[in-house]
Parts: C-alpha cells; sequence; structure tokens
C-alpha cells in the first residue's frame, strides 16, 4: 500500500520569505506521480506543481519549486518570496502511474504573515 | 462549463434519510473521482471511474455508498441510511486521465459537498 506523511500540521512565514513544507511517501513501485496541491479557504483544490518518478530534474512552477529525493522517498515543496494568497492548506499526493486514485497526505496549513 | 462542478453546495439531512450528491466533470475528461474530506483530515479515497472500464470501488467505506457515472459523463454519489460519521466535505475530480499526455495525473477539483448529518 502506498502512504503519504506530511508530519508538519502547521506552518507560518513572513511575507516575501521562503518557506518548504516536507513530504514522504512510502511505495514499493518505480514509475509514479507526485503533486502538491493547494486547498484555500473556498475547498476547491488547485494543482501547484507535479513530479515523474522517473525524471531526476526537480519540478518548478514560478515561486514553486521541489526538491524530490527518490531514494528517500521525500517530496518537499519549496514557495520562494510567499505571498498572501498562499494561505492555505497544501496536500501532498502520490499516484501509481496506472492512474487509479491519488493517495494524500494529511496536508499542512500555511499561513502567510503580512 | 469550465470546471467541475458538484451540487449541492451544502447539504443538511437527517440520520437515515438517503443522499445524492452529483458531480459535473470537465468535458472530455475520462477519469473521475469521489474523495471524502473530514474535519481536519487528509482527503480518503472513495471511487474511480476510467472511461467504459468497471470503476474502483475499492474506497467504498460500506454497503450504504454507491456511485454511478452514466454516459461517461455526470457522476452521482448516493449514501443511504446516513449516519453522523458520513458528515464531512465530498470532493468530485476529473483528469484527461491518458497516461503519457502532458497533463496525465492534473486532477481538477469542485468545490466540494459539505453534507451534515443531524
Amino acid at each position: 500500500a502506498q502512504t503519504v506523511t506530511q508530519s508538519q500540521p502547521e506552518m507560518s512565514v513572513q511575507e516575501a520569505e521562503t518557506v518548504t513544507l516536507s513530504c514522504t511517501y512510502d511505495t514499493s513501485e518505480n514509475n509514479y506521480y507526485l503533486f502538491w496541491y493547494k486547498q484555500p479557504p473556498s475547498r476547491q483544490m488547485i494543482l501547484v506543481i507535479r513530479q515523474e518518478a522517473y525524471k531526476q530534474q526537480n519540478a518548478t512552477e514560478n515561486r514553486f519549486s521541489v526538491n524530490f529525493q527518490k531514494a528517500a522517498k521525500s517530496f518537499s515543496l519549496k514557495i520562494s518570496d510567499s505571498q498572501l494568497g498562499d494561505t492555505a492548506m497544501y496536500f501532498c499526493a502520490f499516484m501509481r502511474n496506472t492512474g487509479n486514485q491519488f493517495y494524500f497526505g494529511t496536508g499542512t496549513s500555511l499561513t502567510v504573515i503580512p | 462549463g469550465a470546471g467541475v462542478s458538484q451540487s449541492p453546495s451544502n447539504k443538511v439531512t437527517e440520520k437515515g434519510k438517503d443522499v445524492e450528491l452529483r458531480c459535473d466533470p470537465i468535458s472530455g475528461h475520462t477519469a473521475l473521482y469521489w474523495y471524502r474530506q473530514s474535519l481536519g483530515q487528509g482527503l480518503e479515497f472513495l471511487i474511480y471511474f476510467q472511461g467504459n472500464s468497471a470503476p474502483d470501488k475499492s474506497g467504498l467505506p460500506s454497503d450504504r455508498f454507491s456511485a454511478e457515472r452514466t454516459g461517461g459523463s455526470v457522476s452521482t454519489l448516493t449514501i443511504q441510511r446516513t449516519q453522523q460519521e458520513d458528515s464531512a466535505v465530498y470532493l468530485c475530480a476529473s483528469s484527461l486521465g491518458g497516461e503519457g499526455d502532458r497533463t496525465y495525473g492534473e486532477a481538477f477539483f469542485g468545490q466540494g459537498t459539505r453534507l451534515t448529518v443531524v
């Protein structure tokens, strides 16, 4: 079975600073996908960033980047130049390459402080 | 529509009643997921539809829960004889579902239905 662990229930960061959210996962699969989703108070989950396990290069999307360590089964999210709109729950998710379901962590509540 | 639409947004029901939750996925998306999110918890997988294949129902918590997807589009999640522990936000998501596609795995979520059983 696949499990996803987010060990930081809550985090805060000053506006314009950088913050890193941790995620580890457990799987026996070799090919899979990892995601970070953001859930603002509106409840609608939004994809932040996506990483294919077969790619060694870390994914980046503007101010968002990941540190993917396949051997360590670690997938952290770095948010640079934090903005007030980044305040949300962040969920790390795993999907096997068969794509039949996402396995989500319990989330990290991030607050950006003005 | 432009995104995944779920209805109703909120539903309050009495214990023991049946409820139906509706999901309209993005047009052309072959994969559809239902998840349940309880207060302070992560997302719990319920069921997955992919095209005309048999759905993966492995996450349904009991036989009171069922779901169908008509014509490969709209999906309905039905909870019979609701219990208080069924109170949660029920999220629906859809995706293109084609492995190898550039956007493979990118799921688009609706805003959810908040179900309260009293």
